[in-house]
């Protein structure tokens, strides 16, 4: 099956502590995208990338870290220095076609602050 | 201002009524318009992708689009309690750009 695959489904952060969420997809998508969702609130970009050894900020990197060295895959790693990272991250994946903006979502992590 | 403003509902409605959805953008750079559908701690869903002004229906579901108002709805006929979700709007400027997210509208519909 095709699909972008995001783990672990739950996470849990001690102060102080770096933790890396995992997204990988099989689509053959060039695309990949990061986001943060809190309740009651849209879907933030945190990073993305276009391209295997390149990405660019989004709207809220800051505590925030990415890695594109596979196509298939792009972790998140959510370092100490994001002060409130509880919340629901999705990862995304889109072709680079230029009629086409859909995105194709993982299932998502939920990250907790212990 | 949130350039993507959109009512969090939630919205309650009985099985096989008409859900409305809408949302309202402040940027006229925006040139397509989506509606994703988002189940409870799942990834959200394209529901609908539309480019121009005007309606496009898909099975049960009508986007409509008014560039002139800046307002884009989502039209649900025949509600299904499988439609209790929530709705996001998203909206881009060019291809190749990110998309802007609104808030989402949470969707109950009641047997």
């Amino acid at each position: 099956d095709g699909g972008i695959t995001q783990s672990p489904k739950y996470l849990f952060r001690k102060e102080g502590q770096n933790v890396t969420l995992s997204c990988e997809q099989n689509l053959n998508h060039d695309a990949m995208y990061w986001y943060r969702q809190d309740p009651g609130q849209g879907l933030r970009l945190i990073y993305y990338s276009q391209i295997v050894n390149d990405f660019q900020k989004g709207d809220i990197a800051e505590g925030y870290s990415v890695s594109r060295e596979k196509k298939e895959s792009f972790p998140l790693t959510v370092t100490s220095a994001q002060k409130n990272p509880t919340a629901f991250y999705l990862c995304a994946s889109s072709p680079l076609d230029s009629t086409n903006e859909k995105l194709f979502f993982g299932s998502g992590t939920q990250l907790s602050v212990l | 201002q949130k350039e993507v403003e959109q009512d969090p509902g939630p919205l309650s409605v009985p099985e096989g009524a008409i859900v409305s959805l809408n949302c309202t953008y402040s940027n006229s750079a925006f040139q397509y318009f989506m509606w994703y559908r988002q189940y409870s701690r799942k990834g959200p869903e394209l529901l609908m992708y539309t480019y121009s002004s005007g309606n496009k229906e898909d099975g049960r579901f009508t986007a409509q689009v008014d560039k002139s108002s800046k307002y884009i709805s989502l039209f649900i006929r025949d509600s299904q309690p499988s439609d209790s979700a929530t709705y996001l709007c998203a909206m881009g400027k060019a291809a190749g750009n990110k998309l802007t997210f609104g808030g989402g509208t949470r969707v109950l519909v009641k047997p």
